[in-house]
């Protein structure tokens, strides 16, 4: 069975930082592009941030571009995002994504972690 | 940036209905290599990460009720739920992957029993 499970999430002041991960498992980890999808409070989702099964290619969304930096560990199965100079908003839910065989479809989603930016 | 716009905004449809939710994106996603849409539908109940339903526009998910049907082609789509059942109540969002730096969602309809 695919888990995703995020942790890192908590409460965090204006311009600090802090660092999700995914913890993967049901399938082969390293096959498979990965992403971050937020969803603030009573709104859409947003995507994040994307990573290829190497490494290889990272996208980020122009509103996180420069602050957020996405990475995972292939021999450790674990998805990673570091945020810095966070902003108010950012607070969001954030979920690991895992993306299709042949597209960037979402079929599997983690549970997601509550990141809240305030001071 | 490709924008998706979805309508309604919401919606209420008895038990048993039909339900049509429209997804419109702001230039193809049909990748003229292969045929296909790159096109996806997710349902959302609150406190739950979305579920995929749909994907290359109208490929239903594995285990998604075949009530849910997804149709369109290039930039116009529609996600319908054949007969509205009480657990059908939840968000549902359109997505393309068309691009590969970085899909989008559309903003979400609300689906609620009449």
């Amino acid at each position: 069975e695919v888990q995703l499970v995020e942790s890192g999430g908590g409460l965090v002041k204006p311009g600090g930082s802090l660092r999700l991960s995914c913890a993967a498992s049901g399938f082969t980890f390293s096959s498979y592009s990965m992403n971050w999808v937020r969803q603030a409070p009573g709104k859409g989702l947003e995507w994040v941030s994307s990573i290829s099964s190497s490494s290889s290619y990272i996208y980020y969304a122009d509103s996180v571009k420069g602050r957020f930096t996405i990475s995972r560990d292939n021999a450790k199965n674990s998805l990673y995002l570091q945020m810095n100079s966070l902003r108010a908003e950012d607070t969001a839910v954030y979920y690991c994504a895992r993306e299709g065989y042949s597209g960037s479809y979402y079929g599997y989603w983690g549970q997601g972690t509550l990141v809240t930016v305030s001071s | 940036d490709i924008v998706m716009t979805q309508s309604p905004d919401s919606l209420a449809v008895s038990l048993g209905e039909r339900a049509t939710i429209n997804c419109k994106s702001s230039q193809s996603v049909l990748y003229s290599s292969n045929n296909k849409n790159y096109l996806a539908w997710y349902q959302q109940k609150p406190g739950q990460p979305p579920k995929l339903l749909i994907y290359w526009a109208s490929t239903r998910e594995s285990g998604v009720p075949d009530r849910f049907s997804g149709s369109g082609s290039g930039t116009d789509f529609t996600l319908t739920i054949s007969s509205l059942q009480a657990e059908d109540v939840a968000v549902y969002y359109c997505q393309q992957y068309y691009s590969t730096r970085g899909v989008t969602f559309g903003p979400g309809t609300k689906v609620d029993i009449k």
